[in-house]
């Protein structure tokens, strides 16, 4: 069966600091993979999206990246932190366009970002 | 284009009795919908999905919801709710379109279960 695996689950960090947050998928191939992030009192809101490897879409413009080095890895980054960047970040995927689970998404557990 | 709108931010039940969560779409394609649940500091878990095939979907946990095309509604219902049903739960729609751009989430509804 398919796993998500996100780490950490909890990350407090300065203002400037860097960030990285690392997400791996178990069990599939070829997934799509996604970074949402859920502000105090907001929605999710898609940061960036990944068909493969190397091939990242970025939705909003902001102060982080985003890269897949592996098939089943995708990270988050930051080079310096901002007070905004604080919130709920979540990692999931999905099969790939064209299979029949292409739009059900499973989530992994969360990485709570605080910015100080 | 596409939207949905999940008309309630916050719903307050007792235990035992009935939960209405209600959601309303629009869409210029025939959509899926889904309904997902994140508890406390959780990620978010699919409790059912429609993709054309029944209107009324059954889920985990006892949930279910109705598709009704004429309303453009997918509300999330439950008989009796339970004190582990207190989450937050997100209506989401997919119409069509190609990967990111596929899923659009409503805002969530915050659901209370008083004992």
């Amino acid at each position: 069966s398919q796993t998500i695996h996100q780490w950490p689950a909890t990350l407090v960090q300065p203002v400037g600091s860097p960030l990285s947050l690392e997400c791996t998928v178990e069990g599939t191939s070829n997934p799509n993979l996604y970074w949402y992030r859920q502000a105090a009192g907001r929605g999710l809101q898609l940061l960036f999206y990944s068909v493969g490897i190397g091939q990242i879409s970025s939705e909003v413009p902001q102060n982080l990246s985003a890269s897949r080095p592996q098939d089943r890895q995708f990270i988050l980054s930051s080079k310096k932190l901002l007070l905004s960047d604080s919130g709920f970040y979540l990692c999931a995927w999905s099969e790939g366009q064209g299979n029949a689970g292409a739009n059900v998404l499973t989530f992994g557990a969360g990485s709570r970002l605080t910015v100080l | 284009a596409q939207s949905v709108t999940q008309l309630d931010s916050h719903v307050s039940v007792s235990e035992g009795t009935p939960v209405l969560l209600r959601c309303n779409y629009s869409s210029s394609y025939s959509p899926s919908l889904f309904w997902y649940v994140q508890h406390p500091n959780k990620g978010l878990q699919l409790l059912l999905k429609y993709t054309s095939a029944a209107t009324l979907v059954k889920g985990i946990n006892g949930f279910e919801a109705e598709f009704k095309k004429s309303e453009t509604s997918f509300h999330l219902t439950k008989p009796s709710a339970h004190m582990s049903d207190a989450a937050e739960y997100f209506c989401v729609v997919s119409a069509g379109g190609r990967g990111r751009r596929a899923l659009t989430f409503g805002s969530g509804t915050r659901l209370q279960v008083q004992p």
